[in-house]
């Protein structure tokens, strides 16, 4: 109940194309859904989060699309650009019982110039 | 503002060594977190605090150990190091528990040989 799947492992885009990452949860008492991104070598960091109150959050080329009743989630990256090569992690957390944070397993991307 | 900083960057030991993992954070959160990143499987919770004097262990404890003396540092303890510690290790801190942000360090990657 207290997983958060992640697909696909990878991921292969040509700059300017669509990347989408998805992931579904379990617990419906999770309500925040965050998205880290990490560069090798570095921790990961916050890119983008939503809340089950809304069905989409658009941040620049970063887009989460969010569905409640399905119980998943996904992140659309629009004009890939090779600097976004990186490997993202999904999230479920939640405001009440002191839920920790459940991370997926991970997204490699690599977008080709 | 130098966020999370963990120290060192890299270690090697040896079967049946001792070591500690330092991290400190300077932006006045209660909440940190110690996790471990391992291929394909994300970010697993080791152990966690809420607080100067408060800990309390996440998914996967076993083989480690935590203090928490002041609000910016929370060092993880390895006591007889084994190989399926081999992995890298992140500390992370956040203003409240459960949906807000995470701010990572840089990781220290370890290996046991």
């Amino acid at each position: 109940q207290q997983q958060v799947k992640q697909s696909p492992q990878s991921l292969i885009v040509q700059k300017g194309g669509i990347s989408i990452i998805n992931c579904a949860y379990e617990n419906t008492a999770f309500d925040y859904f965050p998205w880290y991104q990490q560069f090798p070598g570095k921790g990961p960091a916050l890119l983008i989060a939503i809340r089950p109150d809304v069905s989409e959050k658009k941040e620049g080329r970063f887009t989460i699309s969010f569905n409640k009743s399905a119980k998943q989630f996904s992140l659309h990256i629009m004009d890939s650009q090779p600097g976004d090569s990186a490997t993202y992690f999904c999230a479920a957390s939640g405001d009440t019982g002191g839920f920790k944070t459940i991370f997926g397993a991970g997204t490699r991307l690599f977008v080709k110039a | 503002n130098a966020g999370v900083t963990q120290t060192p960057k890299f270690r090697i030991l040896k079967i049946g060594q001792s070591m500690t993992l330092q991290c400190t954070q300077d932006m006045n959160h209660n909440y940190m977190y110690w996790y471990r990143q391992d291929p394909g499987m994300g970010l697993k919770l080791i152990y966690y605090s809420v607080g100067a004097g408060i800990t309390d262990k996440g998914e996967v404890p076993n083989g480690y150990n935590v203090s928490r003396s002041t609000t910016e540092d929370f060092p993880l303890r390895l006591e007889l190091a084994a190989p399926s510690q081999t992995s890298v290790y992140f500390c992370a801190s956040s203003y409240r528990q459960g949906a807000d942000e995470q701010f990572f360090g840089p990781g220290t990657r370890l290996t046991v040989l």
